[in-house]
């Protein structure tokens, strides 16, 4: 069974300060990696992806991520963080063969002025 | 391109009544998924359909759920009897395995609460 871990459900940083946010995941298979961004009463939008081709990622509005297969990691990382940064990001892991997204609990960033 | 809309977007309704959500996926997209959302957490998987053939289903959904992608395009989550702990944001996400991608991109969700 496929399982995701996200360290802290609340990140507080201030504004221009580097975001990191933590993704541990399980999977019996290499996985595809995900990283999602939620803004209040909002859906889901995808904010990068990790399909076995490069390990770092960048996705948008800054953001990149690095597959770690050693580490079973994908960490979420923005060297400066904007006020527009404040949501919740989740992380979720797709078997290669299978079709459902597992999320993690979330982690909701609070951005500081 | 439209994205995945949901409708509707917010519903309140008395515990014991029956509630009826659709979503209309992107629209070549083959796939369509169905999500809750509680208060906190992460998305946690109820079904999907390839086409008009639904191909799993979560413990989560129970024998009062429902859901049905009759013509393989929109499809509907129907919760009979509703109790109060179905009270949660139902996501539904499209995608298109054909693409090689396997994205999912999600609606806006329908919030539901139960009184």
């Amino acid at each position: 069974a496929q399982s995701v871990t996200q360290l802290g459900s609340h990140v507080s940083v201030s504004e221009g300060a580097l975001v990191l946010l933590r993704c541990n995941y399980s999977s019996s298979v290499p996985p595809y990696l995900f990283w999602y961004v939620q803004y209040p009463n909002q859906g889901l939008q995808l904010l990068l992806k990790y399909t076995s081709a490069a390990t770092l990622v960048k996705g948008i509005n800054g953001f990149e991520a690095e597959f770690k297969k050693s580490e079973t990691s994908f960490h979420l990382t923005k060297p400066s963080a904007h006020m527009s940064d404040a949501a919740e990001y989740f992380c979720a892991v797709l078997k290669a063969a299978g079709n459902k997204l597992t999320f993690g609990g979330g982690t909701r960033v609070l951005v500081k002025p | 391109d439209t994205g995945v809309s949901q409708d509707p977007r917010h519903k309140i309704t008395k515990r014991g009544q029956n509630v009826t959500f659709r979503c209309d996926p992107i629209s070549e997209h083959n796939r369509l998924y169905w999500y809750r959302q509680t208060l906190g957490q992460g998305p946690e998987f109820l079904t999907y359909f390839q086409n008009e053939a639904q191909l799993e289903k979560s413990r989560l959904l129970s024998d009062r759920f429902s859901a049905e992608r009759p013509k393989g395009s929109f499809s509907t989550l129907e919760i009979q009897r509703t109790e109060q702990g179905d009270s949660a944001m139902y996501l539904c996400a499209s995608g298109d395995r054909g693409a090689g991608s396997y994205e999912q991109y999600f609606g806006p969700g329908t919030r539901l609460t139960v009184t």
